[in-house]
């Protein structure tokens, strides 16, 4: 069935460290693909989508590219902020609007 | 207000006790949904309302009911809840293009439920 593999957390980092978390998924077709941020406190927010193969996802320093052959979608970011301290969550979409996601992934920067 | 908006924010409740969550959005969205996160579990589609009617329900126990009176409104009802029901509950909202895998979901701050 259609599932979202995330790399286990807690991660923990340095400030200005770079950043990877691991995103594959199982789904049929040609889904596409978020992340979503969850800050303490607060809802989901998008932070980067891409809705094709090749595509490359891109905000606030963060990147993602759309890899259908290894069908997976790696976060990265090469400078990392206390500021980005959050929840991260990987996730595909389908028709009529039904998102998958994976099961988080906890980050904590330290100055 | 902007958004999508949940209220109330925290809310305890006894397993006996009757309470509902509401969710509005203010983005002239057509779909909306309920999501449960628990701790160290991915989130749990639970509801989805299509252009104010229930698309899917994902085998969740009746004693959550949802309601939909309008596009702009998500309630979520609940009663005789157990105590593994703790759990953060989400709304979200999207503009449901049903060609399309690309709906971006707007989600709310969620609801925190505890109940003893």
């Amino acid at each position: 069935g259609n599932s979202v593999t995330q790399m286990e957390g807690p991660v923990t980092l340095s400030e200005e460290a770079f950043l990877t978390i691991n995103c594959t998924y199982t789904a049929t077709g040609y889904p596409s693909l978020f992340w979503y941020v969850q800050y303490p406190g607060e809802g989901l927010q998008l932070l980067l989508k891409a809705t094709k193969a090749d595509d490359k996802g891109s905000n606030k320093g963060f990147e993602a590219t759309y890899r259908k052959e290894t069908t997976s979608f790696h976060l990265e970011k090469g400078s990392v902020q206390v500021s980005d301290s959050a929840v991260y969550f990987c996730a595909f979409g389908t028709s009529y609007g039904k998102l998958t996601f994976g099961q988080g992934t906890i980050l904590t920067v330290h100055p | 207000e902007t958004g999508v908006t949940q209220t109330p924010r925290h809310l305890v409740m006894g397993m006996t006790n009757k309470k509902s969550l509401k969710c509005e959005q203010h983005l002239g969205h057509n779909a909306m949904y309920w999501y449960k996160q628990s701790a160290k579990k991915p989130l749990e589609l639970m509801f989805v309302y299509s252009l104010e009617e229930r698309v899917e329900n994902n085998s969740v126990p009746s004693r959550f009911s949802p309601e939909c009176p309008n596009s702009s409104h998500l309630f979520l009802h609940l009663h005789t809840l157990q105590p593994e029901d703790s759990a953060l509950y989400l709304c979200a909202s999207s503009q449901d293009r049903v060609s399309s895998s690309y709906n971006e979901q707007f989600f709310g701050p969620g609801t925190r439920l505890t109940v003893l």
